[in-house]
């Protein structure tokens, strides 16, 4: 069974610390793994998304990065912003299932 | 090509009413996955559907919750004789096949007073 732990599950930093999240998982067998971004009383936005085959995925000052065979990906995000405050998500697609498991998120606040 | 949409996106019940919660796929995506998100804590899968067909509804609660998905319209969960544990944001995601990327709807936020 597909278990999904994120740490730490909070974290508070001032402005302009490159930053890294941390998702682990169980099993290896996975096809994807994805990382949301979710405010307060809102929806998911997808970050990035990196298919099994990839190592890492980059988008402005986010970078992700995947290794199966020790069931981590880890999330980087550079010279960080008040405005990057949210929760982070990161939900794994496993090849012995058609559902998402999630993490349970990190709660991450930048403050000035 | 318009994203998942939901609606409503909010939507207030009392205590034993039926709650319709309702989810158009991604165009050309034919399979479907209900979530659930209780207050402070991470998205649990409920039901995964595909076209006509309830594939997987491991994570759904035996009682009072249903989900379809018809070869016409969009899919609808329904949850009846809601109590106030039900309070909860609902997702919806589509995938063009199984095992593929989801693409994941607003949401909808279900409050019962």
């Amino acid at each position: 069974k597909q278990e999904v732990t994120q740490i730490p599950a909070a974290l508070s930093v001032p402005e302009g610390e490159n930053l890294v999240l941390n998702c682990s998982f169980t099993d290896s067998a996975i096809y994807n793994l994805q990382w949301f971004r979710q405010d307060p009383g809102k929806g998911l936005t997808s970050l990035l998304l990196i298919q099994s085959s990839q190592r890492e995925q980059t988008s402005g000052r986010l970078n992700a990065s995947l290794d199966k065979s020790s069931g981590r990906s880890t999330l980087y995000i550079a010279a960080s912003q008040p405005g990057d405050s949210a929760t982070y998500l990161c939900a794994v697609g496993s090849y012995n299932t058609d559902k998402l498991i999630f993490g349970t998120g990190t709660r991450l606040q930048v403050f000035p | 090509n318009a994203g998942v949409m939901q609606n409503p996106r909010h939507l207030v019940r009392r205590r034993g009413q039926e709650a319709r919660l309702r989810c158009s796929p991604m165009k050309g995506h034919s399979h479907v996955y209900w979530y659930r998100q209780l207050p402070e804590e991470g998205l649990k899968f409920m039901v995964y559907l595909q076209k006509e067909n309830i594939i997987d509804e491991s994570g759904m609660p035996k009682e009072r919750f249903s989900a379809e998905f018809p070869k016409e319209g969009p899919s609808i969960l329904r949850i009846q004789q809601v109590v106030r544990g039900d309070s909860a944001a609902y997702f919806c995601a589509s995938s063009p096949h199984a095992r593929e990327t989801q693409y994941f709807g607003p949401g909808t936020r279900l409050l019962v007073l």
